[in-house]
């Protein structure tokens, strides 16, 4: 079965600050790993995913993820944060072998970017 | 300009009715789902579609029904067998790959009244 947990319901950080929302994952096979973002009353927007090759991704908004397979870990990062970043974070995850089964979400980070 | 439309917006239900919420793309995407979101318990996936026809539970079924009729529409109807309606629902979408990443449209509120 797949999962992703996300452990912190929310972060806080001053503006300026890097920031981290932690992510980990369980699946038998290798993971492709996702992250969005969702503001008030909208959509998911997609920010960036992990398929294979170099563990540190780079996506939209200046955001970037680390790939850990040993920590089995997601961790979205951004070096400088605004307060226009404050939204709801989610991971996704879907395991290699599960073929195009829909994406299995963790429960959402609430970021607050506290000016 | 391609996306995901879901409409209405928002959606006012009285007890008892049925209501139908409608999911539209024009990415010629094969899969769809339907996923609802409460506060605090992320997304749960009610139904998904990999292709024309033929549709899937997902993991809270009971009380929705689904059609696919047509590539491009995925409409979900909440039955008054659904206990607590109430909440945000999200169709999303994507080409069948396993590394293929989903796109959302904007959602629908769906209250009871």
């Amino acid at each position: 079965a797949q999962s992703v947990a996300q452990p912190e319901d929310q972060v806080n950080v001053a503006e300026g600050n890097p920031l981290t929302v932690k992510c980990t994952y369980s699946v038998s096979g290798n993971p492709y790993l996702f992250w969005y973002v969702q503001y008030p009353n909208r959509g998911l927007q997609f920010l960036l995913k992990y398929i294979t090759g170099d563990n540190l991704v780079k996506g939209s908004y200046g955001f970037e993820a680390e790939f850990n397979k040993s920590q089995t870990s997601f961790h979205l990062k951004k070096p400088s944060a605004l307060v226009s970043d404050s939204a709801l974070y989610f991971c996704a995850v879907r395991d290699e072998n599960s073929g195009n089964t829909p994406l299995v979400f963790g429960k959402g980070t609430r970021l607050s970017v506290i000016a | 300009d391609g996306g995901i439309t879901q409409s209405p917006k928002y959606l006012f239900r009285k007890e008892g009715q049925n209501v139908t919420l409608s999911c539209e793309q024009n990415l010629n995407h094969d899969a769809m789902y339907w996923y609802r979101q409460d506060p605090g318990q992320g997304l749960r996936l009610i139904y998904y579609s990999q292709i024309v026809n033929d549709f899937q539970k997902g993991d809270i079924a009971e009380g929705y029904s689904v059609s696919r009729e047509k590539k491009e529409s995925f409409p979900l109807t909440v039955t008054s067998a659904q206990k607590n309606p109430t909440a945000f629902y999200l169709c999303a979408s994507n080409r069948v790959s396993t590394v293929a990443e989903a796109f959302f449209g904007q959602g629908t509120r769906l209250t009871v009244v």
